[in-house]
């Protein structure tokens, strides 16, 4: 069965730093890419990042850009998220969701259950 | 940037009637369009990609069509497991790029 589970969420102050993990199981997580997809409270689903099989793809989106970075470690099958110079706009369940097939996947098969994050001072 | 709009914004259906929920993207996005449903305190959960593809586990009474700019999800006869918010999702591979839908959100009438 395939489980994915985010960690490392909280309350932090604007400005911060925060790093997120994901622990996956039950799949060849060397095999697939990944992805952190985020939702503010009581809104929508917002894409946030992925990264390749390898690691050697990685993109953003421009609202995190230069400010959050994307990792993995597939000897561990845990994926990471490190989250610096915080804003309130960050505030949300962030997910981690695998992509379906491809060095790019175009959508998301699994996802966790995500773990919240407060930017708040 | 494409746009993803989708419509209506909430849909009141009866429990085994037939629900349409459309998406619309601002340029094409060939059938890179996958559909999601999630319900509140749960993650979303993968029911249509390419378009037209349903994913595994999901019932036949899904349904997922078009491509280019317009798209549309039928729910053929609803079950009342079914009512939940709705995301379409679109992605463009240069640059990579995903985008959600603002939701629909399917009510019991």
């Amino acid at each position: 069965e395939v489980q994915l589970v985010e960690s490392g969420g909280g309350l932090v102050k604007p400005g911060g730093s925060l790093r997120l993990s994901c622990a996956a199981s039950g799949f060849t997580f060397s095999s697939y890419s990944m992805n952190w997809v985020r939702q503010a409270p009581g809104k929508g689903l917002e894409w946030v990042s992925s990264i390749s099989s390898s690691s050697s793809y990685i993109y953003y989106a421009d609202s995190v850009k230069g400010r959050f970075t994307i990792s993995r470690d597939n000897a561990k099958n845990s994926l990471y998220l490190q989250m610096n110079s915080l804003r309130a706009e960050d505030t949300a369940v962030y997910y981690c969701a695998r992509g379906r097939v491809g060095a790019h996947s175009p959508d998301f098969d699994y996802w966790g259950q995500g773990t919240l994050v407060t930017v708040s001072s | 940037e494409i746009v993803m709009t989708q419509s209506p914004a909430t849909l009141s259906v009866s429990p085994g009637e037939r629900a349409t929920l459309s998406c619309r993207a601002s340029q094409s996005v060939s059938s890179n369009l996958a559909w999601y449903q999630q319900k509140p305190g749960q993650a979303p959960r993968l029911l249509i990609y390419g378009a037209s593809t349903r994913a595994t586990g999901i019932p036949a009474r899904f349904s997922g069509s078009g491509s280019g700019t317009e798209f549309t999800l039928t729910i053929s006869s609803l079950q009342s497991e079914d009512f939940a918010v709705y995301y379409c999702q679109q992605y463009n591979n240069w640059p990579v790029h995903y985008t959600f839908g603002q939701g629909t959100k399917l009510e019991i009438k």
